[in-house]
């Protein structure tokens, strides 16, 4: 079975650099979450998109903006990278309109982003 | 707004011991529970739920746990550990209805040793 595609898979960047990192949620899934995990640390919610419109906001740095397209595909932009932005990024996607909350989503092998 | 208490940072065990890893939740609404796996250097994987019904959900590879309203629990148990079991375990929630962003433990380490 398909399922939620990260890329890339590892990123290595500069201070004060960019970078944008992308999810393929699973098909006819409509929601994608963004969570960040530090070294050690638990997955924290950034942000969240429901059919393309922002749903939920959560601790993402104003540095950070999101977007859904209009396949569904989502893409985290981070400018201004500090080392504290160091962390794996996961992205998750969940059929809600289709199955409705609680259903559990499905979490992306993740992006592990290193700020040097 | 929630929160979720993971009592144990670290658990370590002998291989075919039982083991229990606690979870703790405090909400003002209900919630669904999560119990997710992380393998060293991987993603999240899902290993059980609860959305309603029976208290008692069970994974494939042998993991259950219990939800227990009055002491707002959802602890993961396993009868017998193996060596592959060694992982960080995440107890998750998300309030029923509205947002369903996961606000997640911090995560206990489970190493099994030979």
């Amino acid at each position: 079975a398909a399922g939620v595609i990260q890329s890339p898979r590892h990123l290595i960047k500069e201070k004060r650099e960019t970078a944008t990192l992308k999810c393929y949620p699973i098909p006819r899934h409509d929601t994608v979450y963004w969570y960040q995990q530090g070294p050690g640390q638990d997955p924290q919610f950034l942000i969240s998109f429901y059919e393309k419109m922002q749903s939920d906001k959560g601790s993402i740095p104003d540095r950070f903006s999101a977007q859904q397209f209009s396949d569904y595909h989502s893409e985290l932009n981070m400018s201004s990278l500090e080392l504290g932005d160091s962390a794996l990024y996961f992205c998750a996607s969940s059929p809600r309109r289709t199955t409705g909350a609680g259903a559990g989503y499905t979490f992306g092998s993740g992006t592990r982003l290193t700020v040097v | 707004a929630q929160s979720v208490t993971q009592l144990d940072s670290q658990v370590p065990v002998f291989e075919e011991a039982p083991v229990e890893l606690r979870c703790n939740y405090s909400s003002s609404v209900s919630v669904y529970l999560f119990w997710y796996v992380q393998y060293p250097n991987q993603g999240l994987q899902l290993l059980l739920k609860y959305l309603s019904g029976s208290t008692l959900v069970e994974s494939i590879n042998g993991f259950e746990a219990e939800f227990n309203k009055s002491q707002t629990s959802f602890h993961l148990r396993k009868p017998s550990v193996h060596i592959s079991d060694t992982a960080e375990y995440f107890c998750a929630v998300h309030p029923q209805g509205g947002s369903e962003k996961l606000v997640f433990g911090k995560g206990t380490k489970l190493t099994v040793n030979p």
